[in-house]
This record gives C-alpha cells, structure tokens and sequence, in this order.
C-alpha cells in the first residue's frame, strides 16, 4: 500500500459542477496534512492546509476523517481556472519530523 | 521578494558528467528540501536541511550530495550524473518543519536530461 495514495483521473467535469477529490494515508499518527496545487510544468503551490474540523476557503472545503485516514477536497462551482493536477500532502508521522509525503496527485479538467 | 529561485531551469548532461544546481530563497527560511518529480511517482524527496551548515539524506538520496554553507542557498550535486537522474527538480523551502502544519514554498523547477 502506498503511503499516501489518490485517484490518477482525469476528473473531467463541467463547468459549474461539483467535483470532489479523497486522498487515503498509511499513518494514524500523522501529524499535518495539505493540498497542493500544480499546474502543468509548474511548481506545487499550497490550495489549503486541512484542519481536523474541517475548513473552507471560497469555493474550496477540504475535511479530515482520522478513523478512517483520509483527507477531501472538495471544489464547487467548477472555473476553467480550476484545471489543474491537486496534490494531497501529509506529514506521515512524528519521526518523520520535517518531512512531507506526496501523493502522486490527481488531475482536473474542467471543460466549458 | 523573489521567495525561492532555481538555476539552471534547463540542462542536458552526458552519462558520467556532473552538475550542480542551485537553489536560493529570500525568506529567511531555516528548512530547504530538494526533492525531484518523476511521471506517476509524485515529488520523493532527496535530501534536506534544518539549518545553515545541516544536511540529511532524504528517500532517494543515493547520486546526490548536498550543502547548506549559507542559509539562503541550498546545493545539489550530480558527481556522475546518470539517465536514470533524468527528472524535474524542486527545490523549496519553510520557516518551520513540516509537522508544524508550515507551508513549503516551492521554486520553479530544473528539467534535467541525462543522455
């Protein structure tokens, strides 16, 4: 089992639409968990931190579910703009300490 | 406030020959990763540093070496570069580790290709 693992896609959505994106980890005792943003030949740049109540930013709601060691990104209102690779990122464990574990992400493509 | 910077963004290398880039942040950041990002591997990390003069081996850092003689700049060496180091590299930096929920701020990535 991988570390920390997603859904390749595409996810290939109107615009508009509501698209949701899970991510699982290996590790209960992990410690922090992002999503990041990358865009084709660019560099990853952090969407959202996730909080273990959950937090929202605009269109944009990630949640964190510790029983069932997972983390979500959810996107509403679907923009063009939003077409992107989303990279679900979590610091596995303690020992680990300053080191983050990506997911091999998950590509959007949102189509007018 | 150029925030993390990487050169060269391009390079093609020969089997056995060596290379070294540069990363360099205006952050006044104490942690700076190197990682590279291979197609359906995600970013693995290679090596990183806690602080000025400190280095530790990350993942996959069999190939490479590192140093961190000043705090704005972080060095990653090819002695004899091989086509299997042939990826995007990232370099990226934080104020603070990552279990402290801190974000990493990437650079812009180096495309290296080892023929």
């Amino acid at each position: 089992r991988k570390e920390v693992e997603q859904d390749p896609g595409p996810f290939n959505v109107p615009e508009g639409a509501t698209v949701a994106f899970n991510c699982t980890y290996s590790n209960s005792a992990s410690q922090s968990f992002f999503w990041y943003r990358q865009d084709c030949r660019k560099e990853p740049k952090l969407l959202m931190s996730v909080y273990s109540s959950g937090n929202e930013d605009g269109r944009f709601t990630a949640q964190l579910n510790r029983a069932s060691q997972y983390i979500s990104l959810l996107i509403r209102d679907s923009k063009l703009s939003d077409s992107a690779t989303y990279l679900c990122v979590v610091n596995l464990e303690k020992s680990s300490g300053d080191k983050l574990t990506f997911g091999t992400g998950t590509r959007l493509a949102v189509r007018p | 406030n150029a925030g993390v910077t990487q050169t060269p963004k391009f390079r093609v290398l020969k089997t056995g020959q060596s290379m070294t880039l540069l990363c360099a942040q205006d952050m006044n950041h104490e942690y700076m990763y190197w990682y590279r990002q291979d197609p359906g591997m995600g970013l693995r990390l290679i090596h990183y540093s806690v602080g000025e003069g400190t280095t530790a081996k990350g993942e996959v850092p069999d190939g490479y070496n590192v140093s961190r003689l000043k705090k704005q700049n972080f060095l990653l060496g090819l002695e004899s570069a091989a086509p299997s180091q042939t990826s995007v590299y990232f370099c990226a930096s934080s104020s603070s580790g990552a279990a402290t929920q801190e974000t990493q701020y990437f650079g812009p990535g180096t495309r290296l290709l080892v023929l």
